[in-house]
């Protein structure tokens, strides 16, 4: 079936860099859009980022626009997103989803906290 | 971008009752919304798309409807186990969610 594991979160201070991970398995990773998606602390959902199946095709959400980096390895069937200059507000769980215009599959997220 | 207003934030019903949540696009977004049901802790769940469409697996009591900019969400006959919050997503341009309504029971 399919299994999205985010990894790569954790706590780190304003003007940080992160590195989050997600392993895909249980279909044929090639052939989808992946996205990422946000949500902070008791609050609502964000669509961050997202990339095609041939990673032609990218969109991010203007309040990670220049910061973050979406990117995909299709070989080990994996997804990842760099994020740079780190503040407060991108503090929250972000989850690996499969597909953009509707998600069926989610990852388990993975926190990332942005504090001195 | 589009702006999703989803009303109520929060609603209070008893076991049994019909439930609706509403949608409403800033723009014109044809049928392209979902409804995903969110429990604490948990990855949301997707139960309906393209506005009126059924996920599979996902109880009748459940349903959607609406087009262009108003769109409402409803539970039939409230169970314990719908206690969530509810999520509307518009997939025109780009993405967008709702702020959410936090369902309760009373």
């Amino acid at each position: 079936q399919v299994q999205l594991v985010e990894s790569g979160g954790g706590l780190v201070k304003p003007g940080g860099s992160l590195r989050l991970s997600c392993a895909a398995s249980g279909f044929t990773f090639s052939d989808y859009y992946m996205s990422w998606i946000r949500q902070a602390p008791g609050k609502g959902l964000e669509w961050v980022s997202y990339i095609s199946s041939s990673g032609s095709t990218i969109y991010y959400a203007d309040s990670v626009k220049g910061r973050f980096t979406i990117s995909r390895d299709n070989a080990k069937n994996s997804l990842y997103l760099q994020m740079n200059s780190l503040r407060a507000e991108d503090t929250a769980v972000y989850y690996c989803a499969r597909d953009r215009f509707r998600v069926l599959w989610w990852g388990q997220g993975t926190l990332v906290t942005v504090s001195s | 971008d589009i702006q999703m207003t989803q009303s109520p934030s929060s609603l209070s019903a008893s076991v049994g009752d019909r439930v609706t949540i509403t949608c409403q696009a800033s723009q014109d977004i044809s049928n392209y919304l979902n409804w995903y049901q969110q429990k604490p802790g948990k990855a949301p769940k997707l139960l309906i798309y393209d506005a009126s469409n059924l996920e599979t697996g996902v109880p009748s009591r459940f349903s959607g409807s609406g087009s262009g900019t108003d769109f409402t969400f409803t539970i039939s006959s409230l169970q314990p186990e719908d206690i969530a919050t509810y999520y509307c997503q518009q997939y025109d341009n780009p993405f967008t969610f709702g702020q959410g309504t936090r369902l309760e029971i009373k």
